[in-house]
């Protein structure tokens, strides 16, 4: 099975600097990814962290901790651009389908 | 643009009708999964091929069925449409079997169904 967790909605202003967190319960774990989706368009792949850690791409870095179950997306000098919803997407071993919640809809305000 | 390309991009039709939906991978890319996204809802994965053969299957119902051709583009067919069918239908590709690899997004379709 699979549980994941995160926020809603988020809030924040154009240049400040955004984390979003998410938890998860995923049998079999084996990576999470991070998609953006801006409404009614496809989803783009962001980051996909397998190992504990920090990965830096430029704004964005993403952050995943294997044994507390919890990953983050950090979204840094913000731009009105990044209002989307952020969709944290956890891997299940040997599987290949991939299970997308709702996601977290960021709104960036002047 | 991710490579991936969908076709068509709206269609509208009604309630009982067959329609089918079409996806073109990236150059390279042996994975094509088809999604279904109703309004505010996430994605639902509903089924992937890999070089032509069934790999993984989501909740699909069983008036949808999808083939990848010799030529990798995929096609996804929706029959007994119904009104709560109505939904963004997006393919994706990558370039291997598992899902470990990037999964890259058509634009996607949408289905309306009156």
């Amino acid at each position: 099975g699979q549980n994941i967790d995160q926020p809603t909605e988020m809030t924040a202003t154009e240049g400040a600097i955004v984390q979003i967190n998410c938890t998860y319960q995923t049998s079999g774990f084996n990576g999470l990814f991070w998609y953006q989706q801006h409404a009614g368009e496809a989803p783009t792949f962001l980051s996909y962290n397998v190992l504990d850690g920090l990965e830096e791409k430029g704004r964005f870095s993403s952050f995943l901790s294997r044994s507390k179950g919890y990953s983050y997306l950090l979204l840094k000098e913000l731009q009105m651009k990044d209002s989307a919803s952020y969709l944290c997407v956890p891997r299940k071993g040997g599987g290949n389908k991939l299970t997308f919640g709702t996601g977290t809809q960021l709104k960036v305000e002047l | 643009d991710s490579g991936v390309t969908q076709t068509p991009k709206h269609l509208i039709t009604a309630t009982g009708q067959r329609v089918t939906l079409r996806c073109s991978p990236r150059s390279g890319d042996l994975s094509v999964y088809w999604y279904q996204q109703s309004l505010d809802q996430g994605l639902q994965f509903l089924i992937q091929y890999y070089n032509g053969e069934e790999r993984a299957k989501g909740n699909i119902l069983e008036r949808f069925s999808a083939q990848q051709f010799p030529d990798l583009h995929s096609e996804l067919n929706l029959s007994s449409l119904e009104l709560g069918d109505s939904a963004l239908y997006f393919c994706a590709s990558s370039a291997g079997e598992g899902t470990s690899n990037e999964q890259f997004f058509g634009p996607g379709t949408r289905l309306t169904v009156l």
